[in-house]
């Protein structure tokens, strides 16, 4: 009964370094999303995935990409890090059922 | 442009007492709206919900109110309880667009024994 598992929950990252942050779900469900959180500006959309071989933009996804790998797999990746993309960052997933999503506990990433 | 605001980014009670969190939102075609609480270095999670179909909708100690013409809502809890201390962060959505949440900034609530 894991629900959404995010990896890694910590990282540190110098400017330029690329990264991929990975998320799973073992819900069946069939979208996925991917926020980040920054202090006094809440949660913010930066990629979705309705179901498995579709992504769209959401409100923030420059410098960031992702790979909807499978129905139970979303991955973000950091090409070239910067220090503002230093954020807490939640994957969710949803049953597109209007009841919203199950989060993940987050990774907290630090670019210096 | 804020589509979802939670204009209080704290709030103080007592235990015991009521707690009123507050949300407006600018986007008249959401038809959904979601409350999350998050507690430190956890993933929000999801604790009450309401159609634009309604005006009410309770669970417990956590009842939501929507007011569509004011575009309003709140979530009332009662009582409050020390274990509610937590990060509550209002949600949007609109059925149709991938199901899709736009998320307030967040109210710190702090219920104090």
């Amino acid at each position: 009964n894991a629900g959404v598992t995010q990896t890694p929950k910590f990282q540190v990252l110098k400017t330029g370094q690329s990264m991929t942050l990975q998320c799973a779900q073992d819900m069946n469900h069939n979208s996925m999303y991917w926020y980040r959180q920054d202090p006094g500006m809440g949660l913010r959309l930066i990629y979705y995935s309705a179901s498995e071989g579709t992504t769209d933009k959401g409100e923030v996804p420059n410098g960031y990409n992702v790979s909807r790998l499978n129905k139970r797999e979303f991955s973000l990746r950091l090409e070239s890090a910067a220090p503002s993309q230093t954020s807490v960052y939640f994957c969710a997933s949803s049953a597109q059922t209007g009841y919203g999503y199950t989060f993940g506990s987050g990774t907290r990433l630090t670019v210096v | 442009d804020q589509q979802v605001k939670q204009n209080s980014p704290s709030l103080s009670v007592q235990e015991g007492r009521i707690s009123i969190l507050n949300c407006d939102y600018t986007n008249s075609m959401f038809d959904y709206f979601l409350w999350y609480k998050k507690y430190p270095a956890e993933g929000p999670t999801f604790l009450i919900s309401i159609s634009s179909i309604k005006d009410k909708n309770e669970d417990g100690r956590f009842t939501v109110f929507l007011n569509k013409s004011a575009k309003h809502l709140s979530l009332h809890i009662v009582p409050s309880q020390p274990g509610d201390s937590a990060v509550y962060f209002c949600a949007a959505g609109l059925s149709g667009s991938n199901y899709k949440l736009t998320f307030g900034k967040g109210t710190l609530l702090t219920v104090n024994p």
